[in-house]
Order: structure tokens, then sequence, then C-alpha cells
């Protein structure tokens, strides 16, 4: 199995602004994902991280809003760029152990 | 392209009642298939999985979920919900096990 935490858990932020959420993963692994839950709505899948190469971004993402940094195979973070009041959202991220794949808590960011 | 629906966006059951959770999924491919639940607060659980074999899969909490190929369904079965169920479920479908596509979610509301 995997524990994995995230911080912060909650943040209210202004527009303009940008804010880095972390990402740590119990054990290491090889791949880590970001995903994007709007409120009322479903998980999107945002980005791949991959320890040493640069991350894969889903349509409809880009790396210039979404910066994503994995610099060891237990550690990421997700940063949102010149935020919006669009930008509010739950941002978790996850990781495959062993065929299962496990998400963390979760970050609830509300863009005012 | 890869599609996910839980047509039933809210259901509401009595405790003790059977439940069931529609999914259905269009995909190129032989689909990997989850169903997660959400409670409030907290984050995503995997209740079951499916990648072959026996396709009636059991999982965790009592659920159950069915893997049909010709209606491109994996309903999600309890036969005596409780009140703890309460929850958002979220079917899934991927690749392999780690880059999913979620449906909307189905809130479960479940009455004394």
């Amino acid at each position: 199995s995997a524990v994995i935490s995230q911080k912060p858990s909650r943040d209210i932020c202004q527009r303009g602004t940008s804010l880095t959420i972390q990402c740590q993963v119990d054990s290491q692994v090889t791949m880590m994902f970001w995903y994007r839950q709007q409120p009322g709505q479903s998980l999107t899948l945002i980005a791949t991280a991959n320890q040493g190469s640069e991350a894969t971004y889903e349509s409809g993402f880009v790396i210039d809003k979404f910066p994503i940094s994995r610099p060891n195979l237990t550690f990421s973070t997700l940063t949102v760029s010149n935020m919006s009041p669009e930008d509010s959202s739950i941002y978790l991220c996850s990781v495959e152990v062993l065929n299962e794949q496990y998400f963390g808590p979760g970050t609830r960011l509300t863009v005012t | 392209a890869q599609s996910v629906t839980q047509p039933d966006i809210h259901i509401t059951v009595s405790e003790g009642a059977s439940l069931e959770l529609r999914c259905n999924y269009s995909y190129g491919a032989t689909p990997y298939l989850f169903w997660y639940v959400q409670s409030p607060g907290q984050g995503l659980q995997l209740l079951l999985k499916y990648f072959s074999g026996d396709t009636l899969v059991q999982g965790i909490k009592g659920f159950e979920a069915e893997f049909k190929r010709s209606q491109s369904s994996f309903n999600l079965r309890k036969p005596s919900v409780h009140w703890s169920d309460a929850a958002e479920y979220f079917c899934a479908v991927g690749y392999n096990f780690n880059k999913f596509y979620f449906g909307s979610g189905t809130k479960l509301n479940v009455k004394p």
C-alpha cells in the first residue's frame, strides 16, 4: 500500500497569485499523478510526473499554468499559477503501487 | 475517445435496502475498471477493480460489481446498505492501473 500526504490541506488565495501544493508518499514510486476535482464534478487528470523527466500534461492543461516538480521518488509539487476563481478545486495526487492506485486526501483551493 | 458515464447523479435508498449504481464506458480496448468511494472530507478509497477473469468481482465493505462487455457496463451493487455507505461513488476506466478516466460520480444518501 501507499500512504500519501498533501500540504496544505486547504487554502484561500487571491486571484493573480500562485500556490504550490506538496505531495509526499511513504514509499518510492515511479509515477505520480495530479488530478483536479472542480466543485460538483469528477476528477480530471492534469499530468503525469516521472522522476527525472518533464511532466506529461493532458489536453487542456499546460506547464505554464500548472508547473510540476518531481525531485525524487517520494515527492512532487504542483503549482497553480496566476490563479483565477475558476481554479477553485480540490487538487489530488495519486500513485500506483502494485497495480493499485492510491490517492492523497486532496488540497481544497478557493480563489477569491 | 474514452468516456465514463454514471447516469445517476443522486440516489437515495433506505438502510437495509439493496443498491445498484450504474456505470457505462466507451473505450477502444479492453478496459481496466474501478470503483472508488469518497466520503465527505476524505480521500478516494478503492472499493474494487476488474482487469480480467471472473466478471463478477468482490470488493471491500460488502460491495460487488459485474463487468458486462456486451453492455459496456460495470455496475456496482450491495445487497444491504448501511448508513455508513452514504458517500460519493466514482467509476473509473483506464489503460492500466494508473491513468484513469473518471465518471461524474453518484452521491448516495441513506435514509434511516
